[in-house]
């Protein structure tokens, strides 16, 4: 099962702003809306973005989503130590007809 | 509050086989599709299967099809991931989640802990 494509680590001091790619394919990213989740170890995935730079209710502002071609990035801003999780990015893949997700980005607060 | 709640993992040996339950509440269970995706120690997430409302489709990972099966009880608003030949490959947090759409799946349960090992 092919994955996206993201940074293994990204890391701010609070206050800052961290962004995360995504990179995938035509068959993923490029023709297909993408979703965030935010996964802290033994807890529930929480979903962040969807349909490429949507905020579902209750999650801050601070979190934003954006797409270009194949590649889409989630921006963090006003980073803040509650922040410090794994992120992963999603899509839908045509030609696998089902859904894949990014090899994952732990964010540090410094 | 909507909420899923995962049961049923434990130790097993390779070969062996497990039942997960996740038990569905405050929402309309049988109107939505459902899915399971795991998460292997050190690893990302990974999608494993899904399931149509009326249980009349379900679509697997390659590396399970034949092995896994993807159910619902939708009575007992319960989504059931029946595995069998376990590999140790298959140790993982497996969590259940109510799929909105192509990768969108909102919420997920905390995740149960399957470990395939001699």
């Amino acid at each position: 099962q092919s994955m996206l494509t993201q940074p293994p680590s990204a890391s701010g001091t609070p206050g800052q702003r961290v962004t995360i790619s995504c990179s995938g394919s035509s068959s993923n990213i490029g023709g297909n809306y993408i979703y965030w989740y935010q996964h802290l170890p033994r807890t529930a995935p929480k979903l962040l973005i969807y349909m490429n730079n949507q905020r579902p209710s209750g999650v801050p502002d601070r979190f934003s989503g954006s797409k270009s071609g194949t590649s889409a990035s989630l921006a963090i801003s006003g980073l803040r130590s509650e922040d410090e999780a794994d992120y992963y990015c999603a899509a839908w893949d045509d030609i696998l007809s089902a859904p894949v997700f990014g090899t994952g980005t732990k964010v540090t607060v410094l | 509050e909507v909420q899923l709640a995962e049961s049923g993992g434990g130790l097993v040996h390779p070969g062996g086989s497990l039942r997960l339950s996740c038990a569905a509440s405050g929402f309309t269970f049988n109107a939505y599709w459902m899915s399971w995706v795991r998460q292997a120690p050190g690893k990302g997430l990974e999608w494993v299967a899904t399931i149509k409302q009326d249980g009349s489709e379900k679509y697997y990972v390659d590396s399970v099809k034949g092995r896994f099966t993807i159910s619902r009880d939708n009575a007992k608003n319960s989504l059931i991931l029946q595995m069998n030949s376990l590999r140790v490959e298959d140790t993982a947090i497996f969590h259940c989640a109510r799929r909105i759409g192509r990768g969108w799946f909102d919420p997920w349960g905390q995740g149960t802990l399957v470990t395939v090992s001699s």
